[in-house]
């Protein structure tokens, strides 16, 4: 079955940095578009970055482009978000989330649990 | 940047009622539209993709349809566990964007 397990998340303080990881298993990882979600706490959802199935473009919602980084590694089904000059308003839960396209336009059919990042100083 | 506006932003409904959620894009998304329920701690599921189709192995209470820019969700039957928040979402062009949410609540 489908599992994606984010991880890297905990508390740092404003300006830090972090990166988070998503294990991959139980599909073809190589072959679909992954994205990054987060929710702030009792807030709704925003999109944060996507990446299609080859890695070879990164899009990103403004309130992160420039600071953070979308990446994949395919021989080891993982995605990555490094987060570089954290603020305040970055503390959310962040999910990883499997498209159902390789070019990743076609709706997120499976999520991770979530990883809690706090900035707080 | 393609905004989405979901209304009404919380309902009240019982058991059985009909429910209808609408979701308005600022311009044309064609079909590029997405649902997605989310219950409180988890993460969201979708619902329904490109605008009208049902996702593997959501009831069929649940449907979508819409073109352009205006869309609908309707929960045919209102079930228990159908209580929930539901947002849409465009995957027409990046930055992705998703309405603010619905809140369907007991009656």
């Amino acid at each position: 079955q489908v599992q994606l397990v984010e991880s890297g998340g905990g508390v740092v303080q404003p300006g830090r940095s972090l990166r988070l990881s998503c294990a991959a298993s139980g599909f073809t990882f190589s072959n679909y578009g992954m994205h990054w979600v987060r929710q702030a706490p009792g807030k709704g959802l925003e999109w944060v970055a996507v990446i299609p199935y080859d890695g070879s473009n990164q899009y990103y919602a403004d309130s992160v482009k420039g600071r953070f980084t979308i990446s994949r590694d395919n021989s080891k089904n993982t995605l990555y978000l490094q987060m570089n000059s954290l603020r305040v308003e970055d503390t959310a839960v962040y999910y990883c989330a499997k498209d159902k396209a390789k070019w990743a336009a076609a709706g997120t059919d499976y999520w991770g649990q979530g990883t809690l990042v706090t900035v707080s100083s | 940047d393609i905004q989405m506006t979901q209304s009404p932003s919380s309902l009240s409904a019982s058991v059985g009622d009909r429910v209808t959620i609408t979701c308005r894009a600022s311009q044309t998304i064609t079909t590029y539209l997405n649902w997605y329920q989310q219950k409180p701690g988890k993460a969201p599921n979708l619902l329904i993709y490109a605008a009208s189709s049902l996702q593997s192995g959501v009831p069929s209470r649940f449907s979508g349809s819409g073109s352009g820019t205006d869309f609908t969700l309707t929960i045919s039957s209102l079930q228990p566990e159908d209580f929930a928040t539901y947002y849409c979402q465009q995957s027409f062009s990046t930055p992705l964007t998703f309405g603010q949410g619905t809140k369907v609540e007991i009656k």
